[in-house]
């Protein structure tokens, strides 16, 4: 079964400092990747998602993500992050041979401070 | 063009008893599924329909049950109320029947049990 791990719960960071945060999801033929956020007492929103083509994606805040097939990775980064950006990330996997669902990892707690 | 609707937002119930949470779709919104957040167990897939159908479901004992309506609104059930089930329960809507590539998350029914 698909699994995904994000290998940090928590990172801590400075306004203005780059920062990265780490999925891994087991092997499978083939997946589709997603990175949502999650401020406190909301829900989920989707932050960017690789289907197929471009290994790297882009959001409209400044996060990308880079698909990486042989290290099984989606990794999560952004040049220069701004106190807004403190919230939880998950990074989900959707195998379709397992029907339409999303497997989450744990999440990712980035703390932005001044 | 109004988002997801959950309702009721926050709720308090007893062991034992039993609750249903409701899920109003975006207009047009076919499908819809429902995730349980909890601190120890992340994110888990409880189930997913698509016109009225329920086309996928995790693995969650027969206490946790839904439906979809005509109108696309979902509703999902729990009897038998244990203290694990306190958790935040959010639903996703989807225009068609590949759900998960396009998810609009609700902000989620937080339901502690006592």
């Amino acid at each position: 079964a698909q699994s995904v791990t994000q290998l940090d719960s928590q990172v801590p960071v400075f306004e203005e400092a780059p920062v990265e945060l780490r999925c891994n999801y087991s092997s499978s033929v083939s997946v589709y990747l997603f990175w949502y956020v999650q401020y406190p007492n909301q829900g989920l929103q989707l932050l960017l998602k690789y289907l197929s083509g471009s290994t790297l994606v882009e959001s409209i805040n400044g996060f990308e993500a880079e698909f990486n097939k042989s290290q099984t990775s989606f990794h999560l980064r952004k040049p220069s992050v701004h106190i807004s950006d403190t919230a939880e990330y998950f990074c989900a996997v959707s195998d379709l041979n397992q029907g339409g669902k999303l497997i989450f990892g744990q999440g990712t707690e980035l703390s932005v401070k001044p | 063009k109004a988002g997801v609707t959950q309702t009721p937002r926050y709720l308090i119930k007893t062991r034992g008893q039993q609750v249903t949470l409701s899920c109003s779709p975006i207009s047009g919104h076919r499908s819809v599924s429902w995730y349980q957040q909890t601190p120890g167990q992340g994110l888990q897939f409880l189930f997913e329909y698509f016109s009225e159908t329920q086309r996928n479901k995790g693995n969650f004992p027969g206490r946790f049950s839904g439906r979809q309506f005509s109108n696309s609104r979902s509703e999902m059930n729990v009897s038998t109320l244990e203290l694990g089930d306190s958790a935040l329960y959010l639903c996703a809507s989807s225009l068609d029947g590949r759900g998960v590539l396009s998810y609009t998350f609700g902000s989620g029914t937080r339901l502690t049990v006592v």
